[in-house]
Formats: structure tokens, sequence, C-alpha cells
């Protein structure tokens, strides 16, 4: 089983359309979650931590359910600009600290 | 604030070849590291450091060396370039903090090909 687990999507929405993307992370002593996004050929950017408690920032919705191991982002509102791939992070509570990515799910928002 | 600085964008090497990226950061970051990125499966840590003078393996880290002289710079070298060593690669940084919710900042990437 891979360490943290995404749908690779692409999922395919309108614009204005509402989307949710699910990860699961197996290591259940995980401390920190985020969500980075990419761009095509470019590098990962933060989009957002991920709190307990559930956070937002703008049309963005981050939460965690540490029970089930599984961390989720919903985007309302869909723009064309949100084209790209969400990586879903966590980070491990090891020596390190070490940052385990799932591969992504890749979004695409059409006219 | 220039961030993390990584060069060269682009380089193809032939296989057998040595040759080192370099990653420079400008935040005061403790903490920097080196992943590859290939389809399929998600960036892989090769090399971390927590310090300077601190280095350590990732996941992957065979066929590349790092040191860390300085807090500042991270270069990552390929000893004797191989074709599975194809790939983009990213560098790194944060800050390490009890807790340690500090994300990562990348650098803009190195694609490598090796023939």
């Amino acid at each position: 089983r891979k360490e943290v687990e995404q749908d690779p999507g692409p999922f395919n929405v309108p614009e204005g359309a509402t989307v949710a993307f699910n990860c699961t992370y197996s290591n259940s002593a995980s401390q920190s979650f985020f969500w980075y996004r990419q761009d095509c050929r470019k590098e990962p950017k933060l989009l957002m931590s991920v709190y307990s408690s559930g956070n937002e920032d703008g049309r963005f919705t981050a939460q965690l359910n540490r029970a089930s191991q599984y961390i989720s982002l919903l985007i309302r509102d869909s723009k064309l600009s949100d084209s790209a791939t969400y990586l879903c992070v966590v980070r491990e509570n090891t020596g390190f600290q070490k940052l385990v990515f799932g591969t992504g799910t890749r979004l695409l928002v059409s006219p | 604030n220039a961030g993390v600085t990584q060069t060269p964008k682009f380089q193809v090497l032939k296989t057998g070849q040595s040759m080192t990226l370099q990653c420079a950061q400008d935040m005061n970051h403790e903490y920097m590291s080196w992943y590859r990125q290939d389809p399929g499966m998600g960036l892989r840590l090769i090399h971390y450091s927590v310090g300077a003078g601190i280095t350590d393996q990732g996941e992957v880290p065979n066929g590349y060396n790092v040191s860390r002289s300085t807090t500042e710079d991270f270069p990552l070298r390929l000893l004797s370039a191989a074709p599975s060593q194809t790939s983009v690669y990213f560098c790194a940084s944060s800050f390490l903090r009890q807790g340690n919710n500090s994300p990562l900042h990348f650098g803009n990437g190195t694609r490598l090909t090796v023939t």
C-alpha cells in the first residue's frame, strides 16, 4: 500500500462547478498535512495547510479526518485557472519528519 | 527575495558523464532537500540536510552525492549519469521548527535527460 494515495484523475469539470479530492495516508502517526498545487512543467507550490478543525481559504476548503486517515480538498466555483495537479503531502512523525508526496490528482476546468 | 534558486533549468548528459545541480536559498532555512519527480511516482526524496555540515540519505540516494558547506547552498552531484536518472529534479527548503508545520519552498526544477 502506498504511503499517500490519491486518485490520479483527471477530473474534468465545467467552470463554476464544485469539485472534491480525497487523499488517504497509511501512517497513523503523521503529524502535518498539506495540499500543494503543481502546474504543468512547474514546481509544486503550497496551496494550504490542513488542520484538524478544517480550514478555508477563499474558494478552497481542506478537511482532515484522523480517524479514517484521509484528507480532502474542496474547490468551489471552479475557475479555468484552477486547472493543475493537486498534490497531497503528509509529514510523518519520524526522525527527520519526512514529507511524503502523493502522485497528485489532475484537475481540468473547461469553459 | 529570490527564494530557492536552482540551476540549470535543462541539461542533457551522456551516460557516464558527471555533473552538479546547484541549489541556493536566501530564506535562512535550516532544512534543504533534493527530490526527483517521475511520471506516476510522485516526488521522491534523494538526499536532505538539516543544517550546514549535516546530510543524510532519502529514499533514492544511489548515484547521487550532496554536501552542505553553508546554510544557503546544497548542490547535488551525479557521479556517473545513467538513463535511469532522466527525471525532473527539484530542490526544496524549509524551516525546522518543533511541531514542524513549515511548508517546503521549491526551486523551479531541472529537467535532466541522460542518453
